[in-house]
Order: C-alpha cells, then structure tokens, then sequence
C-alpha cells in the first residue's frame, strides 16, 4: 500500500492550488482519504476526508475553501485550496483510513501517510 | 469540537528510561477513537496506538496506550535513540477529527 503526492508548490497570495495523492496496493474506493497539513515547526491539521460512494467532509474552517475530488481509473484523490494567504504556506499530508468503512463518521486512524507536498504562499 | 491538550510539551530523558506522555480531552471520548502517531523529524507521521491501548503493525512492544473518558496516557516503557520524535493524540469518533498540540520526546 502506497501513497504518493505531487511535488511542491509556490504560489501568490489569492490564488489556488491543486495537489495529488496517487494510492496503490489496495482497492481506491473502498478506503477514505484524508488531508492533513501541518505549519512549519507546528501540529497537525486535520483539513477534509473522502471516499468515493460513501462520502466527504470538512471541518467548518475549511468548508468554503476546500474541493475535494478523486479519479477512479487512476486511483487518485485531489485537493484544492482557494483564496491562499502566507498562513497557508505548510506541508500537506494525505493519509488513509485504517480500516474500510461505509460511513462518515466514526473515522479511523490513519495507518498509511504520503510523503507530504510543501506549499509556499508568498508574494 | 474535541479539543486535546497534551502534556509535557517537552520530554528530556536518558536511554533506558521510561516516558509518559498525557493527552487529556475537552469532554468524555471513547476509548475507540484515540490514536497515537509518532513523528520523526522530516518524515510523515506514523501510527503508533489505534483504539486507545492497541499497537499499529510493526510497533514495538515497548510501546503501550491505556486511559479512557478523558485522560490518555502513551507510555515507551525503555527510551531507545529512535523513538526521539514529536507524539500526538488524535481524536476520530467525531467531527471534526482533532490533534493534541504534540509532546517531544528527547534523549539527554
């Protein structure tokens, strides 16, 4: 089981960014996928979670900025961030669910990471 | 929202020693959704404790997980060298799903 994301990001003030978690060595719709980013030299964030036919979701800091969307046929989960500012400048992780589940919540641990994409917001 | 505070923020122990790291939440949890990850410098975060007292895959059984309602404890029972990481709690039986601010764990 693997997940790997697309490489890092520069981007101005205002605008958005798409990143990629391409997964493999397990059937893609039958895990979620979450997001998680993580502020230089801070914690960790917990940003959305997806998994195709079961559903999505977001906590209320992150509804209106965050997309999320997956390709099946290539067993990839993406993430958009719009309306970027510098506290957005962080590494973002994917990760998968632990165990396979058809429902929102409960979640569950996350048992596989990505390798995490660094973004940089700056003018 | 479940808020998580752990405790201390920074731990400072000699190889062999015994670290107790706290994580303590805002209101009463199951213990089936609290999980421990370990993260090392530059890399991802690693699952530890799933469940609360239940080890991930390939964890040390030095390594062990116990409390319930409020209080959680992660306990490395012999300190080693590669176990110098920062360790947080999370909470995954509700939305959204939230982290302790994270304990350090280093070797004198």
């Amino acid at each position: 089981v693997q997940l790997v994301q697309s490489g890092a990001e520069v981007k101005k003030p205002g605008a958005s960014v798409k990143l990629s978690c391409t997964t493999s060595g397990y059937t893609f719709t039958n895990y979620f996928i979450h997001w998680v980013r993580q502020v230089p030299g801070q914690g960790l964030e917990w940003m959305a979670m997806v998994s195709p036919g079961v559903g999505s979701a977001y906590p209320q800091n992150f509804r209106d900025r965050v997309t999320l969307t997956y390709n099946t046929s290539t067993s990839t989960v993406f993430l958009e961030l719009s309306s970027l500012t510098s506290d957005d400048t962080a590494i973002y992780f994917c990760a998968r669910d632990q165990v396979s589940r058809r429902y929102v919540i409960p979640a569950a641990a996350f048992d596989i990471w990505g390798q995490g994409t660094a973004v940089t917001v700056s003018a | 929202e479940v808020v998580l505070t752990q405790s201390p923020g920074t731990l400072s122990l000699s190889p062999g020693e015994r670290a107790t790291l706290s994580c303590r939440a805002s209101q009463t949890i199951s213990s089936r959704f609290l999980a421990w990850y370990q993260q090392r410098p530059g890399q991802a975060p690693r699952l530890v404790i799933f469940g609360a007292s239940n080890r991930a895959t390939g964890v040390p059984d030095r390594f062990s997980g116990s409390g319930s309602g409020t209080d959680f404890t992660l306990t490395i029972a012999r300190l080693d060298p590669e176990d110098v990481a920062v360790y947080y709690c999370q909470e995954y039986g509700s939305s959204p799903l939230t982290f302790g601010g994270g304990t350090k764990v280093e070797i004198k």
